[in-house]
């Protein structure tokens, strides 16, 4: 069964760590994207990849960078966690240029 | 670049009652229209979903339609069970990027 993994399903972080969220997907797809879902917002777009080392920015950027070392593994790094940061964050992956995303289970962040 | 609006935003309905989630997109550019359901603890999985060059899809108790003249698609669920109470999000995208609406949470009542 192909799939996305999220490493953690729940983390508590305190101010001003710096946060790791690890995705791996086993389709070889190409893209990896990263999202954070809020109540009454929907999923925001934090960062994506087409390729292995490259990366874009999505629609909130800030306060967050990526990793793309391998085609399966595509990492969020939160370099200074703030409790505005706390979500549930989401990683999917997709064919080049092709249909609709597979989603991970999500992780649940919560930063104190 | 790309907007896309999703009502209702909460939606209850009786059990075997159909369910009606609509969706406008902006950019006349976008040619794929996926819908996702998210349950509990769970990601969004993807449903069904359509492209530009078609009107209507239907997959048993769903269904999606697409007006590109107006820039509306919406989704459609008969015959509704316990089982479709999740959150809704529809989509549009022209490239390997996917815009989201900002979801409709659907309630089954018994």
């Amino acid at each position: 069964d192909v799939k996305v993994t999220q490493s953690s399903r729940y983390l508590v972080k305190r101010t001003g760590e710096k946060v790791f969220l690890e995705c791996v997907q086993d389709m070889d797809h190409e893209n990896m994207f990263w999202y954070r879902q809020d109540p009454g917002l929907g999923l925001r777009l934090i960062y994506f990849s087409y390729d292995v080392k490259m990366k874009e920015k999505g629609d909130i950027p800030e306060g967050y960078s990526v990793s793309r070392e391998k085609k399966e593994r595509f990492s969020l790094i939160l370099e200074s966690a703030s409790t505005n940061q706390t979500s549930m964050y989401l990683c999917a992956s997709s064919q080049q240029g092709a249909d609709g995303y597979t989603f991970g289970s999500g992780t649940r962040l919560t930063v104190v | 670049g790309e907007n896309v609006e999703q009502h209702p935003s909460t939606l209850s309905v009786q059990e075997g009652d159909s369910a009606v989630i609509k969706c406008t997109y902006s950019d006349s550019a976008s040619n794929y229209f996926p819908w996702y359901k998210q349950e509990l603890g769970k990601g969004p999985q993807l449903i069904i979903d359509i492209r530009s060059n078609v009107g209507e899809k239907k997959d048993q108790r769903i269904a999606v339609t697409l007006n590109k003249t107006a820039k509306h698609f919406s989704l459609h669920i008969t015959e509704t069970q316990p089982e479709d109470s999740a959150v809704y999000f529809c989509a549009a995208s022209m490239d390997d990027k996917i815009i989201f609406g900002k979801g409709t949470r659907l309630h089954i009542l018994p």
